[in-house]
């Protein structure tokens, strides 16, 4: 069966400091891989999503980027974090690019920039 | 703009008590709907979708779900409401791409 792992699950970062969030999917190849971020306990916003890779796409201007070294490995990074980067992170994936999929989601990571 | 919209920040039942969360949506065509259920500082689960064909969708934990073309709905409904069922329910729907535009969330609270 197929599982998405996500680390940090909390961390605390002060302002100006480099962020590194991984997650990983394991017992599927070639999966769609998604990054969310959930702000204020309700809204959730598509961040980044790939198909492949080195194939990333941004869904909205930001402070972070993301990057898949491996086919399922999925990593969201920021050089320098702003007080507004905090928020609970979401990686999530889901089996290739056809319509109708379910996407899975990762237990989340949890950064507070202070 | 096309989106799902959840007009209930909030719903209260009796545990026992039938439980509706409601959904409507604003989408061209075809829409592929979803259902999430988050539990505090977890992730989302998946709960059911529809996809095409029957109207009424049945997913995890006895929840279920009617699609309703003509009132552009999309209600998650389960018979007997648990104390467990608490959480924060999110409908969605399908862009292109696979990607998924949330709602904003209802939070269900079943009390005894």
């Amino acid at each position: 069966s197929q599982t998405i792992h996500q680390w940090p699950a909390t961390l605390v970062q002060p302002v100006g400091s480099p962020l590194s969030l991984e997650c990983t999917v394991e017992g599927t190849s070639n999966p769609n891989l998604y990054w969310y971020r959930q702000a204020a306990g309700r809204g959730l916003q598509l961040l980044f999503y790939s198909i492949g890779i080195g194939q990333i796409s941004s869904e909205v201007p930001q402070n972070l980027s993301a990057s898949r070294p491996q086919d399922r490995q999925f990593i969201l990074s920021s050089k320098k974090l702003l007080l507004s980067d905090s928020g609970f992170y979401l990686c999530a994936w889901s089996a290739g690019s056809g319509m109708g999929n379910t996407i899975y989601f990762g237990e989340g990571s949890w950064l507070t920039v202070v | 703009a096309q989106s799902v919209a959840q007009p209930e920040d909030q719903v209260n039942v009796a545990e026992g008590n039938p439980l509706t969360v409601k959904c409507t949506y604003s989408v061209s065509g075809n829409p592929y709907l979803f259902w999430y259920v988050q539990y505090p500082n977890r992730g989302l689960q998946f709960l059911l979708k529809y996809i095409t064909g029957d109207n009424l969708v049945k997913g995890s934990y006895g929840f279920e779900a009617e699609f309703n073309k003509s009132q552009t709905s999309f209600h998650l409904k389960k018979p007997s409401a648990l104390v467990s069922d608490s959480a924060l329910y999110f409908c969605a729907w399908e862009g292109g791409g696979n990607k998924l535009t949330f709602g904003t969330g209802t939070q269900l609270k079943v009390e005894l």
